[in-house]
């Protein structure tokens, strides 16, 4: 059974803090992407990678930063998280090429104080 | 500005009935995914359609894809609660890289 898992389906940072949140594919996709969903915001990409330390901004990519040292693995780094940055944040992966399904992992609801 | 633009935004009705909702663009798409998803999940892909025209069917869902590829349609008939979720229309262009574009969305509820 394919599978995107993400380090934690919940998170409760201060702000200021650094975050890291985590995300590992098991197909041996070339793409991964970090979203963020909002209500009445829909889906927001933030960043996306097209290969190990490849990476590109998305619509909305202020605050944060990624890493792609393998390939099975995304992260996504808030390095000063702010209040603005409570979200839901998704990853998801999919092989190269358009209209590929994009495989999502659960999800990690992050609130920050 | 939003480049997919669904409605509604929101339905709520009753199990049997049949429902349709949209999802609409001034760009065209060389090809369009509708993914539902469901509380504390990620979204799932239900259909990819790529011609224009196209219609493909999943059970008792129906999706269509506009003849100049600007826009689709999800219908479902004799809705059941498990059709409760949320579903998001996505679309990829040419030379846009491998990124697709999300619609906001339509939050469908049905009542047992």
């Amino acid at each position: 059974d394919v599978k995107v898992t993400q380090s934690s389906r919940y998170l409760v940072k201060r702000t200021g803090e650094k975050v890291f949140l985590e995300c590992v594919q098991d197909m041996d996709h070339e793409n991964m992407f970090w979203y963020r969903q909002d209500p009445g915001l829909g889906l927001r990409l933030i960043y996306f990678s097209y290969d190990v330390k490849m990476k590109e901004k998305g619509d909305i990519p202020e605050g944060y930063s990624v890493s792609r040292e393998k390939k099975e693995r995304f992260s996504l780094i808030l390095e000063s998280a702010s209040t603005n940055q409570t979200s839901m944040y998704l990853c998801a992966s999919s092989e190269a090429g358009q209209g590929y399904e994009q495989f999502f992992g659960p999800g990690t609801r992050l609130t920050v104080l | 500005t939003q480049l997919l633009e669904q409605s509604p935004q929101f339905l709520s009705i009753q199990e049997g009935e049949n429902l349709t909702v949209y999802c609409n663009s001034s760009s065209v798409f060389s090809s369009l995914q509708w993914y539902r998803q469901e509380p504390g999940e990620g979204p799932v892909l239900l259909v990819t359609v790529v011609t224009g025209g196209e219609v493909k069917k999943l059970k008792r869902l129906t999706f269509q894809f506009g003849d100049a590829r600007k826009d689709s349609s999800l219908h479902i008939t004799a809705a059941q609660p498990g059709d409760t979720g949320l579903y998001l229309c996505a679309g990829a262009q040419r030379n846009r890289d491998d990124k697709i574009i999300f619609g906001k969305g339509t939050r469908l509820h049905i009542l047992p």
